[in-house]
């Protein structure tokens, strides 16, 4: 079956120290995102890969990166996690054919 | 540019009663347009998609939508309610032209009555 994988489920860090959250497909799609989900609201574009070309949402803060060293692994790195940026991170991809994505479980982060 | 209005945020049924989430949404080409459900803690599941084919599109656990082009429309219904309905539900709306990219509605609470 395919799926999309993202470890751990359950992040706890403090204010201001490193956090990285990660994902993995097994889809082989060239295409991955990464969404933040704060509590009651919809989910919020951070940034896409198509294959190793990463696309930055223009409102992204530049505490936030991401890796993706190959098809199946990417990354979201928080430089320096605040206590804003408390949420649900999904990752996803598409299906086979492209008009679907696909989610992954997400990870709940804790800034403490 | 592409956006999603979900009248709503809450809904509240009883149970074995219709449920009715309204979605609108603009789009300057055909849309894809999305049903996702979310239960607390987990990811977005799909609950049903139009993709330009038939109108009325029959989803997983009883929903369906119907497009309806004219009123820039994509209500999801199910004829009956049960608790295990209890969730967030977001519409969405994407459009295949350089990157296949997805704008959410607000998501509307369903609450389910015993």
């Amino acid at each position: 079956d395919a799926m999309v994988i993202q470890n751990p489920r359950y992040q706890v860090t403090q204010f201001g120290k490193p956090v990285t959250l990660s994902c993995s497909q097994t889809l082989n799609h060239n295409v991955m995102y990464w969404y933040q989900q704060k509590s009651s609201q919809a989910p919020k574009l951070l940034f896409h890969y198509y294959d190793k070309d990463f696309n930055n949402e223009a409102d992204t803060p530049d505490n936030f990166q991401s890796r993706r060293p190959n098809t199946s692994f990417c990354f979201l790195d928080i430089r320096s996690p605040g206590l804003g940026d408390a949420a649900m991170y999904l990752c996803a991809t598409l299906i086979e054919g492209g008009n679907e994505q696909f989610f992954g479980p997400g990870t709940r982060l804790t800034v403490l | 540019a592409q956006s999603v209005t979900q009248l709503g945020s809450h809904v509240s049924v009883s149970e074995g009663a219709l449920v009715l989430l309204r979605c609108n949404y603009s789009s300057s080409v055909p849309p894809y347009l999305f049903w996702y459900v979310q239960y607390p803690n987990q990811g977005l599941q799909l609950l049903l998609k139009y993709t330009s084919a038939a109108t009325l599109v029959k989803g997983i656990n009883g929903f369906e939508a119907e497009f309806k082009k004219s009123e820039t429309s994509f209500h999801l219904t199910k004829p009956s309610a049960h608790m295990s309905d209890a969730a967030e539900y977001f519409c969405a709306v994407s459009q295949n032209t350089g990157g296949f990219k997805t704008i959410f509605g607000a998501g509307t609470r369903l609450f389910v009555k015993a």
